[in-house]
This record gives structure tokens, sequence and C-alpha cells, in this order.
């Protein structure tokens, strides 16, 4: 299958502090990537929308001022979540989908943000 | 916008039984029903997956199956091992959308 890569896997930061998580499509151009959040033992949480080129499109209750989502080009997406505090510390992660109107989804790794 | 109702939310077979997992949807604009295998701390995994024009879709020991009329698909996985524990997730995909189940937990006990 296609290859999504997400960085850093891990991170820890002071409250207050930025912190930036990067996805790419290694192998495939991704039109759409997905953000989402995933506490213990629970499902993936859908994020926002990142669409390259254009504005992404957060879900209800999602704060876009807080998680800023950047797709700049076809392989890379970026969320920054912005003076991050202990209760944003959570498991977030990536995916991509193929082009087509039933293209695969594929998922980075994963990063686990700890927010001191 | 779609919803995802997956059951059980836990799961637990004897080795070398049958395991089979429901989900439901209520779009019927999505058009691709991937099934994910996630282990603790890792990625999902893609496991099987079924597009809306087609019913049923086998591969080895897992199977899903999908009904268009009533909005529902179902993965099943014949003889189970005990590495086929973990948490399994359905998903129903439309243009520009991915919305997930809350996910089972299977339990495989040798």
């Amino acid at each position: 299958g296609a290859v999504v890569s997400q960085h850093p896997s891990w991170v820890i930061c002071k409250s207050g502090t930025s912190v930036k998580i990067e996805c790419r499509s290694l192998d495939f151009q991704a039109t759409t990537m997905f953000w989402y959040r995933q506490f213990p033992k629970q499902s993936l949480m859908l994020m926002a929308t990142s669409n390259e080129g254009s504005k992404a499109t957060y879900e209800q209750g999602v704060e876009k001022d807080k998680f800023l989502i950047n797709h700049a080009s076809l392989t890379l997406s970026t969320l920054t979540v912005t003076s991050a505090h202990p209760e944003d510390s959570s498991f977030y992660i990536c995916s991509a989908r193929l082009a087509g109107v039933t293209g695969e989804l594929f998922f980075g790794e994963g990063s686990r943000l700890t927010v001191l | 916008g779609e919803n995802v109702e997956q059951h059980p939310s836990t799961l637990s077979v004897q080795e070398g039984d049958s395991a089979v997992i429901k989900c439901t949807y209520s779009d019927s604009a999505s058009n691709y029903f991937p099934w994910y295998k996630q282990e603790l701390g890792k990625r999902p995994q893609l496991i099987i997956d079924i597009r809306s024009n087609v019913g049923e879709k086998k591969d080895q020991r897992i199977a899903v199956t999908l009904n268009k009329t009533a909005k529902h698909f179902s993965l099943h996985i014949t003889e189970t091992q005990p590495e086929d524990s973990a948490v399994y997730f359905c998903a129903a995909l439309g243009p520009g959308k991915s919305t997930f189940g809350d996910g089972t937990t299977l339990t495989v006990k040798p």
C-alpha cells in the first residue's frame, strides 16, 4: 500500500508553546488529507479535512485558530497546535487519501503530544 | 453529516471461532467502506475494504459484506487467532469525508 509518514512521532512541550506536526504522502499525491485526534481506548475523532491549495474544513467544536492546518503541496499537510495546554495532550494522526472517487485511505504513524 | 455506528464495542472469542463486527451508516453518498485494525499505540492498518458497487469481498480469513439498501456492512473473521486481538474500526467515506465507527476491541483467547 501507499506510505504516509508523520513526524514527529512523539513530542513533549511546555504549556504555551506551539507544536507543528507534519504529514507526508511519500509515494503518491494526496489532494485530501485528514487530521484526527485519538484519546486512549477511543475512536478516531476527525478534526479537519485538509485540501491542497485551499483552507481546511474543520469539524464542529474544533478551534481553527488553535489547530492551524496548512496543505501547501500535494504531498504535505501540517498541523500546528498553538499555545498548547495540558488538555491538548493526545495522539494526533493524519491520513491521506488516494485520488479518485473511492480512493483508499492510509494513515501516518501518529504523533503523541504531551504538554507539561 | 455522516454517522457511523459500530457494534459490539467489545468482543471476546475462543481461538478458532469466528468473529463478526457490524456497522451502519447514514449518508447514502458514502461509497467506500474500509476496515482497519489498530494495535495499541500504532497506526490503523487497512485490512479489507469494499466499494459501493460490490456486495461481498473476501481475503483469506477475512470477509466484508455490504448492504447498500439497509446501509450496513459487516466484517467477518474466521478461524480467529490470538494475533487477531486488536481494536477494529469501520469507516464510511464519501467525497471529502471520512467517518469512523467507535471501534471494537476483539480479544481472541488461546
